[in-house]
């Protein structure tokens, strides 16, 4: 098992839909956690960190469940713009090593 | 404003020919990794240094080399050994040591292909 696994997708979904991410890790000792967005043939950045508590960041919101070991991303009221490839990463406490998963696929259409 | 600074963004290697890719940053990152990506693919750790004057190789660190002689700096060099150089390289800087809650920064990449 890969110890940090996405769906590749694509999802293909309309403007304005709701759409989640799934990404499931196999480390339990696995502390923090982020979503980085990257743009075709562009760099990776950072989109948000995922707390334990969740968090939200407009129509983003991250969500972790520690004892299914998995974090989630949700988009609302998708964008055009929000198509790009989702990746979800994964750093081990004491390590300062991450672990990227391959990436979540997102094409929004008019 | 700080960042990565990554350079050439792209760059072409002759055959038998040893390049460097340059990779510097202002953000006082101890940290700093090299990674490969090739297209449709995720992204693969070559090399990693902690702190000045060391480094340790990732998962695929054959045909590379690095250094790290200043905090700032930490050139790839893409050796003739590497027979396929052709991908996306992506260099990143996080706090580093001890602060594993910190994410990466990325510079925007250099694109390597073979004439």
């Amino acid at each position: 098992r890969k110890e940090v696994e996405q769906d590749p997708g694509p999802f293909n979904v309309p403007e304005g839909a709701t759409v989640a991410f799934n990404c499931t890790y196999s480390n339990s000792a696995s502390q923090s956690f982020f979503w980085y967005r990257q743009d075709c043939r562009k760099e990776p950045k950072l989109l948000m960190s995922v707390y334990s508590s969740g968090n939200e960041d407009g129509r983003f919101t991250a969500q972790l469940n520690r004892a299914s070991q998995y974090i989630s991303l949700l988009i609302r009221d998708s964008k055009l713009s929000d198509s790009a490839t989702y990746l979800c990463v994964v750093n081990r406490r004491g390590s300062y090593i991450p672990t990227f998963g391959r990436g979540t696929s997102l094409i929004v259409h008019p | 404003d700080g960042g990565i600074t990554q350079s050439p963004k792209y760059l072409f290697r002759k055959e038998g020919q040893n390049v460097t890719l340059s990779c510097e940053q202002n953000l006082n990152h101890d940290a700093m990794y090299w990674y490969r990506q090739d297209p449709g693919q995720g992204l693969r750790l070559i090399y990693y240094s902690q702190i000045v004057n060391d480094f340790q190789k990732g998962d695929i660190a054959e045909g590379y080399s690095v250094s790290r002689e200043k905090k700032e700096s930490f050139p790839l060099t893409v050796t003739s050994a590497q027979k396929n150089p052709t991908a996306f390289y992506l260099c990143a800087s996080s706090m580093g040591v001890g602060i594993s809650n910190q994410p990466q920064h990325f510079g925007d990449g250099t694109r390597l292909s073979i004439l």
